[in-house]
């Protein structure tokens, strides 16, 4: 099973911010939360991770709660080209065989 | 950029062919990794490298095998196709100095089993 909780689909206005909910109560101490995106009939993309701090750069920010139970990827200007799958993983560096992609966000931006 | 390339976009098999599908990464990662992925289903991992000729098997080996004789060059067998094996396949790559989830996926294959 996966060891995060998306919500299975989104809609967001064109140039206005998509904030998308990851919810992984049960991280380890020396897991990372990385989010990647599909688009459709492509391989996954790495967007952006973090271990406890806040994370930006040029594609997206990444806020992660105190406790490390939630993060939140905020795409600031939501363009059509972002429609995507997005998914949530928790990993450490050591258990590749537990690296789990779940169901993932489909983010529908709209016009 | 890292560069994960896989042969085929599409590629349409009769029942028990033998196929192979093909991965080349171009950064000198240590690590490869093939996963299918099927609607409502996530991807699910099939085998993984640690090295060359080193294979490990993910959640779902059964009717697959791997084949890792150069270190940039990872292919995944099916050694009789079946039906139930018609999906998309991404292969991956990333170094053993990168936290597990820094991978860089190829564009996938897309195969039918007819």
């Amino acid at each position: 099973d996966a060891k995060t909780t998306q919500p299975t689909s989104m809609d967001c206005a064109e140039g206005r911010a998509a904030n998308l909910p990851c919810n992984h109560s049960t991280i380890s101490g020396n897991e990372y939360v990385y989010w990647y995106r599909q688009i459709h009939s492509q391989g996954p993309q790495y967007i952006i991770h973090g271990l406890k701090n806040n994370e930006t750069n040029e594609m997206a920010s990444l806020i992660i709660t105190e406790d490390r139970k939630s993060s939140t990827l905020i795409l600031p200007h939501a363009t059509l080209r972002d429609t995507a799958v997005y998914y949530c993983i928790v990993a450490s560096g050591t258990s590749y065989d537990k690296v789990i992609f779940g169901p993932g966000t489909s983010l529908s931006v709209i016009p | 950029d890292v560069k994960v390339t896989q042969s085929s976009r599409y590629l349409v098999k009769r029942t028990g062919e033998k196929v192979f599908l093909e991965c080349v990464q171009d950064m000198d990662h240590e690590n490869m990794f093939w996963y299918r992925q099927d609607p409502g289903l996530g991807l699910r991992l099939i085998y993984f490298s640690y090295d060359v000729k080193m294979k490990e098997k993910g959640d779902i080996p059964e009717g697959y095998s791997v084949s890792r004789e150069k270190k940039e060059r990872f292919s995944l067998i099916l050694e009789s196709a079946s039906t139930n094996q018609t999906s998309m396949y991404l292969c991956a790559s990333t170094t053993t100095s990168t936290w597990a989830g820094g991978y860089t996926f190829g564009s996938g294959t897309r195969l039918t089993v007819v």
